[in-house]
């Protein structure tokens, strides 16, 4: 079945920088995009950006195009998610999640990970 | 500014029917409304997509309609492990994916 995992919780001082990782399993890993979303504490889900696992083509949230990065290897089955210049508003579950619709523009996100708590804190 | 709104909470006791609304600034931004269901320390769970549409995988208890400009969530037959987080979304004809606030169900 579809899983995706995510690393582990992370503690990180302002100004440092975040690496999360997605491991996928149980479908072919270039076939649907791959979102990242996060959840501040009392927040909406924040849509971040996504990445196509065939071509690398990403797009980024213009709340997070300075300082966002997201790539794949494709050999791993994993996409990592990369925030810089992390600041304390930056505290929030982060989580990863696959399209359900291959090559739609505006697909649902149909599974997704179990969520990476992330506290920014000096 | 493209927006969702939702209430910030319902309730209802078992057995009951409720509905969760979801207010776009403009029609056309529900056009591919979707609703996910997050329980606490567990991944987040799309329940409907396309504004109608179900995965297999999620009780017929669970429905979704539009007329205007909301969107809706029905529960009927509500149980206790339906007390959770509920969210819409949908995307703005830039291909930005927004989400409303978020409505908590409480179960009485």
């Amino acid at each position: 079945q579809v899983q995706l995992v995510q690393s582990g919780a992370e503690m990180k001082k302002p100004g440092t920088s975040l690496k999360v990782s997605c491991k996928t399993s149980g479908y072919p890993f270039h076939t649907f995009s791959i979102y990242w979303v996060r959840q501040a504490p009392g927040q909406r889900l924040e849509w971040m950006g996504w990445i196509n696992p065939r071509t690398g083509d990403t797009k980024y949230s213009q709340a997070f195009q300075d300082r966002l990065i997201i790539t794949r290897d494709t050999s791993a089955t994993t996409v990592y998610m990369e925030l810089s210049s992390l600041r304390s508003e930056d505290t929030a579950m982060y989580y990863c999640a696959t399209v359900l619709y291959a090559a739609a523009p505006k697909s649902p996100l149909d599974y997704w990970g179990q969520g990476t708590p992330v506290t920014v804190s000096s | 500014q493209s927006a969702l709104t939702q209430p910030a909470s319902v309730s209802g006791s078992p057995g009951q029917s409720i509905t969760i609304s979801c207010t776009a600034t403009s029609g056309d931004l529900l056009d591919s409304v979707s609703w996910y269901q997050l329980h606490p320390g567990k991944a987040p769970k799309l329940i409907i997509y396309d504004v109608t549409n179900r995965p297999s995988r999620i009780s017929d208890r669970f429905s979704g309609s539009k007329s205007g400009d909301a969107a809706s969530l029905t529960i009927s037959g509500l149980q206790a492990e339906d007390e959770a987080d509920y969210f819409c979304s949908s995307y703005t004809s830039s291909i930005i994916l927004l989400f409303g606030g978020g409505t908590k169900l409480t179960v009485l």
